[in-house]
């Protein structure tokens, strides 16, 4: 099955600080989605992204399909930000499948 | 956006019991609808995907007696954990799709933190 590596693993910020996360899948997708999980362990859903770029206030992405790639950046992060970051792809009609995250620490 | 709903959020039962956890699109019609679990500190599994009206495929490793599924309707899937252990505590989260104009995008509801004890 298709592979997800995210990366970095963790992540410590001081606040006001920008950050790119890191998305890296095996085979072509259909559909890429970024989300933040916060520590009640409700998944937002951050972008679905299957290629090209969108901006959300702070938080932009960006998917090269063709490279198998994908980018989550935070800019100005604040302590709010805070939470695990998944990445999730899906070839056909299949379930997506999620990468280990990146678990971000934002400190004031 | 679409929303889905999960119910309940939180339930703590005692070992050897069933517990039903109901999961809506409140806002569209599933198609497909997916249930994984989370384990502390790890990530999304899947557990299962059910289409609407047709039996559950579940993923290796997962006991289809003892995780039911039942997706009876476009909106509504059901999944009951059948004499429930203290191993089967974990983070449940449900997701739904609707394949309308070739969408492949997930919504996910808000999760059902089960505590056998």
């Amino acid at each position: 099955g298709i592979q997800v590596e995210q990366s970095p693993p963790d992540l410590i910020l001081q606040e006001g600080a920008n950050s790119t996360l890191r998305c890296n899948f095996s085979d072509s997708v259909n559909n890429l989605q970024w989300f933040h999980q916060n520590p009640w362990g409700q998944l937002i859903n951050l972008f679905y992204i299957p290629s090209g770029t969108k901006q959300n206030g702070r938080l932009s992405a960006t998917t090269v399909a063709t490279e198998r790639y994908s980018l989550l950046y935070i800019s100005s992060s604040q302590t709010t930000d805070s939470g695990v970051y998944f990445c999730a792809v899906v070839r056909g009609n299949t379930p997506l499948v999620f990468g280990k995250g990146t678990r971000l620490s934002v400190i004031a | 956006g679409a929303v889905v709903s999960q119910h309940p959020s939180r339930v703590i039962c005692k070992s050897g019991t069933s517990v039903k956890i109901e999961c809506r699109s409140l806002d569209f019609q599933a198609t497909t609808m997916f249930w994984y679990r989370q384990f502390p500190k790890q990530s999304l599994m899947l557990m299962a995907t059910s289409n609407e009206g047709s039996k559950a495929t579940y993923e290796q490793g997962v006991e289809k007696d003892k995780f039911l599924i039942n997706h009876a309707s476009l909106t509504l899937s059901t999944l009951t954990v059948t004499s429930a252990h203290p191993e089967d505590s974990s983070f449940y989260i449900c997701s739904a799709r609707d394949l309308a104009g070739d969408n492949y995008e997930q919504y996910f509801g808000p999760g059902t933190r089960l505590t056998v004890t």
